[in-house]
């Protein structure tokens, strides 16, 4: 069955560091990859989405990495700051149970950054 | 949250009770979802429309019906509430439905079945 792995614990990392967080996937062959940031008690905020085609895309202080090999990506904060401060989801393109292609969501890693 | 309203925001229920959540979009988006959020499970898709009385099954969806009569509304029922069922739901939106398209997500409606 199609799983998502992200680390469960918490990433603590020191203000003005790069965070990198880590997204595997087994059992999928996903054309698409998407970034959410979700903040306590609301919902999750789009990021980025890489192609499978694609290695690396940036946004910002932001950077996704996707291979396809590994079945991996990594999600990149440069520069951290306390408001960075939020659970990030990967979520990668895979097939529901009615067989439509459909994104599916990791249970996310919580990153805090001290200030 | 781009124009997605979820009622109520936080609800308390019986066993045994009919629960209905409502999602409100103001975005004329085709696509709606419903998803639930539990701590180790990530997002699972409970429900999904993809217009006017068009709906389909997610990967959770035994003991939820959907419906659908505008576009703009998109309601999530759970006939016979069960404790299992104590979880947080968001409402999300697409314009195309496409895996390569971001979503949109509401707030968030905090369930407790006790």
């Amino acid at each position: 069955s199609q799983k998502i792995e992200q680390n469960s614990e918490a990433l603590n990392i020191q203000e003005g560091k790069t965070a990198t967080l880590t997204c595997n996937y087994t059992n999928y062959s996903p054309a698409y990859l998407q970034w959410y940031r979700q903040d306590p008690g609301r919902g999750p905020v789009f990021l980025l989405l890489i192609r499978e085609n694609e290695k690396e895309k940036r946004k910002e202080r932001l950077k996704v990495t996707f291979d396809t090999t590994l079945k991996q990506s990594l999600f990149h904060i440069t520069a951290s700051q306390p408001a960075d401060s939020a659970t990030y989801l990967c979520a990668p393109e895979g097939v529901v149970d009615t067989g439509r292609r459909a994104l599916t969501f990791g249970s996310g890693t919580r990153l805090q950054v001290q200030p | 949250d781009a124009g997605i309203t979820q009622s109520p925001r936080h609800k308390v229920t019986e066993t045994g009770t009919p629960v209905t959540l409502r999602c409100h979009q103001t975005e004329n988006h085709r696509y709606m979802y419903w998803y639930r959020q539990d701590p180790g499970h990530g997002l699972r898709l409970i429900h999904y429309s993809y217009g006017v009385k068009d709906t389909d099954k997610g990967e959770v969806s035994d003991g939820y019906s959907v419906s659908r009569s505008k576009t703009e509304d998109f309601l999530l029922t759970l006939e016979s509430a069960t404790s299992s069922q104590t979880s947080v739901y968001f409402c999300a939106i697409s314009d195309q439905g496409a895996a390569n398209e971001k979503l949109f997500f509401g707030s968030g409606t905090q369930l407790s079945v006790l």
